[in-house]
């Protein structure tokens, strides 16, 4: 089983749409979740993070973790075109290097 | 908005030639990392930094690969004898200390080409 298991998509909505990004990992361990957006040929830009469960809202974003099923969540609302990105969730352990197991990645468009 | 920078954008190498990957972390982050996204892939762990000593590699950071602070601001990744499946973005990562974990930073990346 892999470690951290993303649909890469791709993902196609309309302008204003809700959208939902999902991440299921296997790894217990896991206390610090985020999630990077990356534009084509740009490094991954920190969106949001979290640390342990619970929902955290910020403008138009909302991410969701619940540690007892392993799943975590992004949600999108009104969705604007400059959002077309590709969606990266990663995590991290509760040890003193903290490095990031990422996920593959969700390629999202919004249509105008 | 302090950012990670990373230099080289491109980087085009011969096969068996040496390459030095540089970024500058964010001024006041104590901990660097190096990640790699081969295209198609997810981004993987390659190593951290802290102290001015390794604290973790991942089993892709074999004897081919080294790290280095040169300077109070410098962070270099060099790869000795490059392979054809060095090809690949590099990322460099930087994170603040702090009583709790704090996010990783990441610059644009270095596109390295092995031909």
């Amino acid at each position: 089983q892999k470690e951290v298991e993303q649909d890469p998509g791709p993902l196609s909505v309309p302008e204003g749409a809700i959208v939902s990004l999902n991440c299921t990992y296997s790894n217990s361990a896991f206390q610090y979740f985020m999630w990077y957006r990356q534009y084509s040929r740009k490094g991954p830009e920190l969106l949001m993070y979290t640390y342990s469960s619970g929902n955290k809202e910020d403008g138009r974003f909302t991410a969701q973790v619940d540690k007892s099923s392993k799943y975590i969540s992004l949600f999108i609302r009104d969705s604007q075109p400059s959002d077309s990105a590709t969606y990266l969730c990663a995590m991290s352990a509760d040890r003193s290097n903290y490095k990031l197991t990422f996920g593959k990645g969700t390629l999202l468009t919004v249509n105008p | 908005e302090p950012e990670v920078t990373q230099t080289p954008s491109h980087q085009v190498t011969q096969m068996g030639q040496e390459v030095i990957l540089r970024c500058v972390p964010i001024s006041n982050h104590l901990y660097f990392y190096w990640y790699r996204q081969i295209l198609g892939q997810k981004v993987e762990f390659l190593v951290s930094f802290y102290n001015n000593e390794i604290s973790e590699k991942s089993e892709i950071f074999d004897d081919q690969f080294s790290v280095e602070r040169p300077d109070g601001s410098n962070f270099t990744l060099k790869i000795r004898s490059t392979k054809l499946e060095d090809s690949a973005m590099y990322f460099c990562a930087s994170r603040p200390a702090g009583p709790v974990n704090q996010p990783q930073h990441f610059g644009d990346g270095t596109r390295l080409s092995i031909l």
